[in-house]
């Protein structure tokens, strides 16, 4: 079976351009995760979705960034305008739920805001 | 944010050798898991530990849990030049929240 999808792996563009990735979760998986992580660091939850709904995105900075699920299934993330600081690798994973539920994450998309 | 802070930062040890890391915690939690992450790559799950447990074993790992020093370790024993890696403790609020610590970066000599 495969596993949670991301595309593009890398994405090089000029700081103010906009850019997107893309989630594939594991099939019957309804919670869906973003997190950002910079070099060194953990990741940081940027949103969460049970199905189609949002559940948390109290860390998502919506002025500049914007997600959407539909149907629940594949999710995307936006960024427009990006900004030199967006430079990170964005993380989806993807769970049954559930309090002892395991994450399961993608590769990643590393991001570069030159 | 950041809801877990571990430590060390970084670990080197030699092969054969014991690994522990550390991850502390202000919040309550329902339970907590730990992760691998190799160099580009996603986040793997290694082992959970439910709040109403002290010790769990898998394998070369060991976790531990004190939920009253809201603290846990990691233990890996006999490392191996593949246990190279950063690992990351998840801890899990209500309602399927997870927050990761800040993470050790461990790196095996042969």
């Amino acid at each position: 079976e495969a596993g949670v999808v991301q595309s593009p792996r890398y994405k090089i563009i000029e700081k103010k351009q906009p850019v997107a990735f893309w989630c594939n979760p594991i099939s019957g998986h309804n919670t869906l995760y973003w997190y950002l992580q910079n070099l060194g660091q953990g990741p940081e939850l940027l949103i969460r979705y049970e199905n189609e709904e949002a559940v948390d995105d109290s860390q998502l900075p919506k002025d500049r960034f914007s997600a959407e699920r539909l149907k629940g299934v594949d999710s995307t993330l936006k960024i427009q305008p990006a900004e030199l600081g967006d430079s990170a690798v964005y993380l989806c994973a993807s769970s049954l739920g559930g309090l002892t539920g395991e994450l399961f994450f993608g590769e990643g998309s590393r991001l570069t805001v030159l | 944010s950041q809801q877990g802070e571990e430590d060390p930062q970084a670990l080197s040890i030699q092969e054969g050798e014991n690994a522990t890391m550390n991850c502390s915690y202000k919040t309550s939690i329902n339970n907590l898991q730990w992760y691998r992450q190799n160099s580009g790559r996603g986040l793997v799950h290694l082992i959970l530990i439910r709040s109403n447990e002290r010790e769990k074993h898998s394998g070369r790992l060991r976790v531990t849990l004190d939920t009253s020093k809201k603290s846990s370790s990691l233990l890996i024993t006999a490392s191996r030049a593949a246990d190279t890696a950063s690992y990351f403790c998840a801890l899990i609020l209500t309602g399927n929240q997870f927050y990761f610590g800040t993470g050790t970066s461990l790196t095996v000599i042969p």
